[in-house]
């Protein structure tokens, strides 16, 4: 079944850590998006990806980091994680259907810097 | 720019009445439009999306939505609510020249009072 995986779904960690948000997706989707979203609020694009070796930031401002070496896999890296980060990340992908294109999102995963 | 503003943070409704949840765009050129839905702890599931094949779309769960250009809105409407629909609900918009990019509103929570 195509999907969109992420893990872990909560991650509880102390400031300075470095840490790495994974998200793959079965769906062979070219786009890929990372958002950040805190509790009661609308969600803000941080990073996107367009195809393998294409990274870009996205809207608001962030100290983390992406990488896409391959089609299915887009993680998400901060090297030294502050209380700030603390918020829900979700990632999505998305394909051209029905005249537009649709995201799918990953179930996100709650970091909590501690 | 493009924008989204969702009329209302949070909604109440008694179990079989109207629900209406309020969203108006801005934007120079004719978006495509969406709706999400968002369980706790989970990820967004697509609800309907508007893309000017039809002004009026009908979405899953039983929710449609009206596109009107003169009034830049599209908002959520489902006839009778049930306890199953309390969730938080998100307009978006996407150009069709942001490859798939999406802004979100605010989001709105809907209560369903038995």
């Amino acid at each position: 079944e195509a999907d969109i995986y992420q893990t872990p779904r909560y991650l509880v960690i102390g400031t300075g850590k470095k840490i790495t948000l994974e998200c793959s997706q079965t769906m062979g989707h070219d786009k890929m998006y990372w958002y950040q979203q805190d509790p009661g609020m609308e969600l803000h694009l941080i990073h996107y990806s367009y195809g393998v070796n294409s990274t870009e930031k996205g809207d608001l401002s962030s100290e983390s980091t992406v990488s896409r070496i391959r089609t299915e896999h887009f993680p998400l890296t901060l090297e030294s994680a502050r209380p700030s980060h603390t918020s829900q990340y979700l990632c999505a992908s998305s394909e051209w259907t029905g005249g537009s294109y649709e995201q799918y999102f990953g179930p996100g995963t709650r970091l909590t810097v501690t | 720019a493009q924008s989204v503003t969702q009329l209302g943070s949070h909604v109440s409704v008694s179990e079989g009445a109207l629900v209406l949840l309020r969203c108006n765009y801005s934007s120079s050129v004719p978006p495509y439009l969406f709706w999400y839905v968002q369980y706790p702890n989970q990820g967004l599931q697509l609800l309907l999306k508007y893309t000017s094949a039809a002004t009026l779309v009908k979405g899953i769960n039983g929710f449609e939505a009206e596109f009107k250009k003169s009034e830049t809105s599209f908002h959520l409407t489902k006839p009778s609510a049930h306890m199953s629909d309390a969730a938080e609900y998100f307009c978006a918009v996407n150009l069709y020249n942001q490859g798939g990019k999406l802004i979100f509103g605010q989001g709105t929570e809907l209560s369903v009072k038995p």
